[in-house]
């Protein structure tokens, strides 16, 4: 296990569309996070699970937004009717517990709203 | 709400020079703070860790400062080396689940 995985890299949609993006965290990780952050800003909290419960979500996370971790593996992150506001970076990390020494970021997926 | 900001926007070195970046914080309940660098297209490394019961920790070309009296924290980078260019961030945890980030310092290390 090389770290925590994004996919995809890059997507670019219309506005209107829905996007989903996946996170697989390091394996032996229950605790798994996502993240938004804009250019030139340090990214900011969206929700976050241990195992499959998602125990936390943030005020930044509207209606259109959810995310699951079915399995508590792997999470997807699903904006509905995207706006331009939208674009940014969407960060996935993980952690083992609140081991915070072992938290993880993945490379992130970078979402652009046309 | 709480936040955790930066003094300095940008920040530009020559090589071989120590540097310095700051950050303040606002939430008194925050017991461990982290000093991220993030290159271009990806995600935050990690850098050096610290609790609240600690005033200095060492790493690898690398000191953060804790001042909480004033609380402010602080990553101090000896001999910095191009490959030290990047955006810094300061993060707090007051709860130890997410962390609040500052907005960033970007490091230019100058030949």
């Amino acid at each position: 296990d090389t770290g925590v995985s994004q996919d995809p890299r890059h997507k670019i949609t219309k506005r209107g569309q829905n996007v989903t993006f996946r996170c697989d965290p390091i394996s032996e990780h229950n605790r798994l996070y996502w993240y938004r952050q804009t250019l030139g800003q340090g990214p900011e909290f969206l929700t976050y699970f241990q195992n499959e419960a998602q125990l936390e979500k943030s005020r930044l996370l509207s209606d259109r937004f959810s995310a699951e971790r079915p399995k508590g593996s792997f999470s997807t992150l699903e904006i509905q009717r995207t706006e331009q506001g939208d674009s940014a970076m969407y960060l996935c990390a993980s952690s083992l517990n609140s081991d915070l020494w072992g938290y993880t970021f993945g490379s992130g997926t970078r979402l652009t709203v046309v | 709400g709480e936040s955790v900001g930066l003094h300095l926007p940008t920040l530009s070195v020559q090589e071989g020079d120590n540097s310095i970046i700051n950050c303040a914080y606002s939430n008194s309940a925050s017991d461990y703070f982290i000093w991220y660098k993030q290159e271009s297209g990806k995600g935050p490394q990690f850098i050096i860790d610290i609790r609240s019961n600690m005033d200095k920790r060492q790493g690898q070309r690398v000191t953060v400062l804790l001042n909480k009296t004033v609380k402010h924290l602080s990553l101090q980078i000896a001999a910095t080396q191009p490959g030290d260019s990047a955006v810094y961030f300061c993060a707090e945890t007051p709860y130890g689940q997410n962390f609040v980030f500052g907005p960033g310092t970007r490091l230019s290390v100058l030949p």
